[in-house]
């Protein structure tokens, strides 16, 4: 089974700056998740996918950050313009459906630099 | 707000010592507690779900166990692969959808 699939895996920017990642979900899961991994921390939610409706961008701060999920299966995040504090590792996991019956699998991120 | 602490935030045992790594947390309406694994590099690796006080479950030298505030991974006789950062994150229903919190994590050394 092919796992979560994230590109670039990594990318240097200046500050205000656009950015883009890609995420392609296991097939067939429903939920897709965005999380955000600064050094020394652990992931945080950006936002959660319920197929390509929004469950949860409680977290994403919307005056920046961007998110889609098109025909329910591959997602984009953008940041526009990023700051030096968007520099973090930025993961995509999915899940067949949302809620702890069933777990998340990661992709391996993407590490973002903000000079 | 939900929160999370892990400790210690690093610990360094010799190969065959066995050790617990801690997780403290206060969730509104916890349905689950996951663990995770983490490589440097990679994403976070699936462990284990528990869902109710008392439950344990082991996956080769590691056991994880709950309870109503705290749970706390177990590791017997570590293994140098045995080393990685171990994320704690428990499942809440936060602003009303699924949610994980993931604690700093505990980064395990294991020396030969």
């Amino acid at each position: 089974e092919a796992g979560v699939a994230q590109s670039p895996r990594y990318k240097i920017i200046e500050k205000r700056q656009s950015v883009a990642f890609w995420c392609n979900p296991i097939s067939g899961h429903a939920t897709l998740y965005w999380y955000q991994q600064i050094l020394g921390q652990g992931p945080k939610l950006l936002i959660q996918f319920q197929n390509n409706g929004v469950v949860d961008d409680s977290q994403l701060p919307k005056d920046r950050f961007s998110a889609e999920r098109l025909k329910g299966v591959d997602s984009t995040l953008k940041i526009q313009p990023a700051k030096l504090e968007d520099s973090a590792v930025y993961l995509c996991a999915s899940s067949l459906v949302g809620g702890s019956s069933y777990e998340q699998y990661f992709g391996p991120g993407t590490r973002l630099t903000v000079t | 707000e939900d929160q999370v602490t892990q400790s210690p935030e690093a610990l360094r045992l010799q190969e065959g010592e066995s050790s617990s790594l801690n997780c403290s947390y206060t969730v509104s309406g916890l349905r689950g507690l996951f663990w995770y694994r983490q490589d440097p590099g990679k994403g976070p690796e699936f462990l284990f779900t528990l869902y109710s006080a008392g439950e344990e479950k082991e996956k080769e030298r590691l056991k994880a166990t709950l309870t109503k505030k705290e749970s706390f991974l177990h590791i017997t006789a570590p293994k140098p692969e045995d080393s990685a950062t171990y994320l704690c994150a428990p499942e809440g229903t936060g602003a009303g959808s699924y949610q994980l919190t993931f604690g700093k994590g505990t980064k395990l050394s294991v020396i030969p």
